[in-house]
């Protein structure tokens, strides 16, 4: 099984809201990885997970809050987004951060703030 | 810090054809890897092909292969007998041990019937 699953696949929420992403994997990766991906341009990383552990904070504002509740287990919580935070979410894992295999995306979930 | 450059924003191939995407990197380490991935219109990310360094032979996978010039810096991706779906943003990434990956800018390959 290589996928990484990533929960929901489309989310418009106000600005005001409060909402969370998910994405699981059962590869039984230790790394996780959160990318922002606007329409043409190449992923821009936002966190990384290595054994539960976030090791890497690319500035990411405080609206986004990451949680790593286990290692099969991702999620992103929103919190008073703006309209430009509207993008495609990805969700990746690889086997461990300190390796460099390759990586596995999810589908990612299409976030429209509004 | 590691660069990655994809100089062809956009390219288009006859289907059946052989088509060629640039990718150039900079990087001081000697130990590293690099990463073709496919991206499809409103579908998921996949992994193409992945480069060892330290390998000399270039990987091959199928109609795709790479002619990777250590020296150089240069990692192109050679896609033969071109499909339509193989029409898709294609993205050059590097990556050395114990960190995140590097992308390029892409490249958006429309394949023709």
């Amino acid at each position: 099984d290589t996928e990484v699953t990533q929960t929901p696949k489309h989310l418009v929420m106000g600005m005001t809201n409060k909402k969370s992403l998910k994405c699981e994997q059962h590869m039984g990766h230790r790394a996780m990885y959160w990318y922002k991906q606007k329409a043409k341009k190449p992923p821009e990383l936002m966190f990384v997970y290595s054994y539960e552990k976030l090791s890497i904070n690319e500035s990411v504002p405080s609206r986004f809050s990451p949680e790593c509740p286990n290692s099969s287990l991702l999620n992103l919580h929103l919190h008073a987004l703006q309209p430009e935070d509207s993008a495609l979410y990805l969700c990746a894992s690889s086997q461990a951060a300190t390796g460099s295999g390759e990586q596995y995306f999810g589908p990612g979930t299409r976030l429209t703030v509004t | 810090a590691q660069t990655v450059t994809q100089s062809q924003p956009e390219m288009s191939v006859q289907e059946a054809e052989t088509v060629t995407l640039s990718c150039t990197y900079d990087t001081s380490e000697s130990n590293y890897y690099l990463f073709w991935y496919k991206q499809p219109p409103s579908r998921q990310m996949i992994l193409v092909i992945r480069q060892e360094a330290y390998k000399q032979q270039n990987a091959t996978e199928n109609r795709f292969s790479v002619n990777f010039q250590k020296a150089a810096k240069s990692f192109s991706l050679k896609i033969s007998d071109s499909q339509l779906g193989d029409t898709a943003m294609y993205f050059c990434a590097f990556s050395r041990t114990g960190n995140q990956f590097y992308f390029g800018t892409g490249t958006s390959l429309t394949v023709i019937p």
